[in-house]
């Protein structure tokens, strides 16, 4: 499975932006850089993703290194909703479907 | 718009019970359908998905089985639980392999 590395935690201020970053070393050529986010006792909510192009959408930006082993996850103007654990993730293909690998993730944590 | 409906939402079942949880999405056709278990202040672990009717690959040997009867329905059984069967058990669908995955609400399974 490819591997992602994420701070174990982060803090940052309400309506602050947020950077959390990613390490993917191994990522190969056809390796989709997805993110998700984790509220407690719910399922997990997809952000972002991306391959080799910057990317923006309502919710954030995922900015991808040029070499593509390490990614940015950027919440612009964080607020308390913002807070929990944001998953890093190389998708895979086995068999027609997805394969996602979630590691431990980073736990944000949004002061007001 | 499309929803994904997981039940029950929490579950105590003694060690040795039979089990079935059930996973229902709306709004879509031919979704691949994925279920995942967390155990408690851990990642996600993929156990099973199913790119159409009657297929069910499996990506970790374990207590459980999974069947697809029917195009939206994605259900999780097993024949006797064990102790290590606990956890938050996750279903979730995408429409391809390169779209995002969606996630359930989660069932809490405890095990006595």
């Amino acid at each position: 499975d490819a591997k992602t590395t994420q701070p174990n935690s982060m803090e940052s201020n309400e309506e602050e932006p947020v950077h959390l970053p990613c390490n993917h070393s191994t990522i190969s050529g056809t390796d989709y850089i997805h993110w998700y986010r984790q509220l407690p006792s719910q399922g997990p909510e997809y952000v972002i993703h991306g391959l080799t192009s910057n990317v923006n959408n309502r919710m954030a930006s995922l900015a991808i290194a040029e070499d593509r082993k390490s990614s940015t996850l950027i919440l612009h103007r964080a607020t308390l909703r913002d807070a929990a654990v944001y998953y890093c993730i190389l998708r895979e293909i086995i068999q027609g479907a997805q394969k996602l690998v979630f590691g431990q993730g980073t736990r944000l944590t949004i002061n007001p | 718009s499309q929803t994904i409906h997981q039940w029950p939402a929490t579950l105590v079942q003694p060690v040795g019970s039979p089990l079935s949880l059930e996973c229902t999405v709306e709004g879509t056709s031919n979704p691949n359908l994925y279920w995942y278990r967390q155990a408690a202040g851990r990642g996600l672990q993929l156990l099973f998905y199913s790119v159409g009717i009657g297929q069910i690959s499996s990506e970790v040997p374990q207590n459980l089985s999974a069947s697809r009867p029917q195009d939206r329905q994605f259900i999780l059984s097993s024949k006797k639980l064990l102790l290590s069967d606990s956890g938050f058990y996750l279903c979730a669908w995408s429409a391809g392999i390169d779209q995002p995955q969606h996630f359930g609400d989660g069932t809490r399974l405890s095990i006595l």
